[in-house]
């Protein structure tokens, strides 16, 4: 069984500065790794999926994710936020591509202009 | 690229009437899902259609929840009778193939009085 813990709730930052979310894993399995951003009112977009090609995956919007193994996690960055980057943001699992994908709380990002 | 689509995006109604729910996936995806959002329980899959058969629907929460697929481009959710406590958003992804990313609709929000 797979399982997601997104390590904060809220993250608040100021435009132009670094952003970091993160998230810990556990999957019995292979895993398959996403990130997704929902803005108010909308469905959940995809960002970037890990797919074992390489362990830095890079995303739309400036964003990017490292895969580690040994520390099961996958953590997601974008050097310098703005102001449209504020929103829900959701770290995805789901065992050996597996249809069923288990869900992180959610950090809501903020930025401050 | 028309997106997932579905309708209505809100529905407010009294308790014991019927709600549908619809949704078009994109075009050339075969597989469907329905998920419920809440505050309380995050996103949770309620079903799932591979080539319009369901698959999956261990999340019905129960008897007066149904959905249907008659065809690629259409799929149901209905609730009869509908409750309190059904007050979610919901919303419907498609993939091509299961274990694909999946993209999502703007969702319905669904306040039952």
């Amino acid at each position: 069984a797979q399982s997601v813990t997104q390590l904060d709730s809220h993250v608040s930052v100021s435009e132009g500065t670094p952003v970091l979310l993160r998230c810990n894993y556990s999957s019995s399995y292979s895993p398959s790794l996403f990130w997704y951003v929902q803005h108010p009112n909308k469905g959940l977009q995809l960002l970037l999926k890990y797919t074992s090609a390489a362990t830095l995956v890079k995303g739309i919007n400036g964003f990017e994710a490292e895969f580690k193994k040994s520390e099961t996690s996958f953590h997601l960055t974008k050097p310098s936020a703005h102001m449209s980057d504020a929103a829900e943001y959701f770290c995805v699992v789901s065992d050996n591509d597996d249809y069923k994908l288990s869900f992180g709380a959610g950090t809501t990002v903020t930025v401050r202009a | 690229d028309a997106g997932v689509i579905q309708s209505p995006r809100h529905e407010v109604t009294e308790m014991g009437q019927e709600v549908t729910l619809r949704c078009k996936p994109i075009s050339g995806h075969n597989s469907l899902f329905w998920y419920r959002q809440t505050m309380m329980r995050g996103l949770e899959l309620l079903i799932y259609f591979n080539n319009n058969v369901p698959i999956d629907d261990s999340g019905m929460p129960e008897d007066r929840f149904s959905a249907k697929m008659p065809n690629a481009s259409f799929s149901t959710l209905k609730i009869q009778p509908s409750e309190p406590r059904d007050s979610a958003v919901y919303f419907c992804a498609s993939s091509f193939g299961s274990s694909r990313p999946q993209h999502f609709g703007d969702g319905t929000r669904l306040s039952i009085l």
